[in-house]
């Protein structure tokens, strides 16, 4: 089973450029969220979904923009990458947003300069 | 105060030991309540659900306390493969977002 499939797994943009990153979940869940993680702040919500055509903004939803168009997709956009940018990106889905496991990509590590 | 709170660590212990972790929540109205394991450069993965008459799986057992908002996790006889950082992990109420703690790293020495 793929589970959460992230791509791409790495990525080195300039400042100013923009990427779109992939996450695709084969579950049939309703629920996906984008997080990233940085040293010493630990996983911090970008955005989420809790159904198809929906998102929702998380704790630090400035600088990107999301689409959920299909359920098993969930975009993360960068318009204008900026350095503070550069982190570690991960993908999840769950089946419900209670008290149910969240299943995590592999990540994306990228860089900005 | 942060929502979810955990023991700064790192911890170092020898192979066999036990050790135990311990994470403080502030939202009373927190419903679920996870144990998630992450390995260096790799995404977190669940290793237990917290259940309010604690729980145990081999030799992992993680309680909670909700009077204190407190939850722990007990890792007895340590393995070599047990060096991971261990995120607790609160569903915080009805906004169906989990609230993750900066995790705790283990590292377990022969």
């Amino acid at each position: 089973n793929a589970g959460v499939t992230q791509t791409p797994k790495f990525r080195v943009l300039k400042t100013g450029q923009s990427m779109t990153l992939l996450c695709a979940q084969d579950m049939n869940h309703e629920y996906m969220y984008w997080y990233r993680q940085d040293p010493g702040m630990g996983l911090r919500l970008i955005h989420y979904s809790v159904g198809e055509g929906t998102t929702a903004k998380g704790e630090v939803p400035d600088g990107y923009n999301v689409s959920r168009l299909k359920k098993q997709n969930f975009l993360l956009g960068l318009e204008s990458a900026a350095p503070s940018q550069t982190s570690v990106y991960f993908c999840a889905s769950s089946y419900t947003g209670l008290a149910i496991e969240a299943f995590f990509g592999q990540g994306t590590r990228l860089t900005v300069v | 105060r942060k929502e979810v709170e955990q023991d700064p660590g790192p911890f170092n212990v020898p192979e066999g030991a036990t050790v135990a972790f311990n994470c403080t929540y502030s939202n009373s109205a927190s419903q679920s309540f996870f144990w998630y394991r992450q390995d260096c450069r790799k995404e977190p993965k669940l290793l237990m659900s917290v259940y309010s008459s604690g729980n145990e799986d081999g030799r992992f057992t993680a309680q909670l306390n909700r009077a204190s908002q407190y939850i722990s996790l007990l890792i007895r006889d340590s393995k070599l493969s047990d060096s991971a950082t261990y995120l607790c992990v609160v569903n915080a109420g009805n906004n169906r977002k989990l609230i993750w703690g900066l995790g705790t790293s283990l590292a377990v020495n022969p």
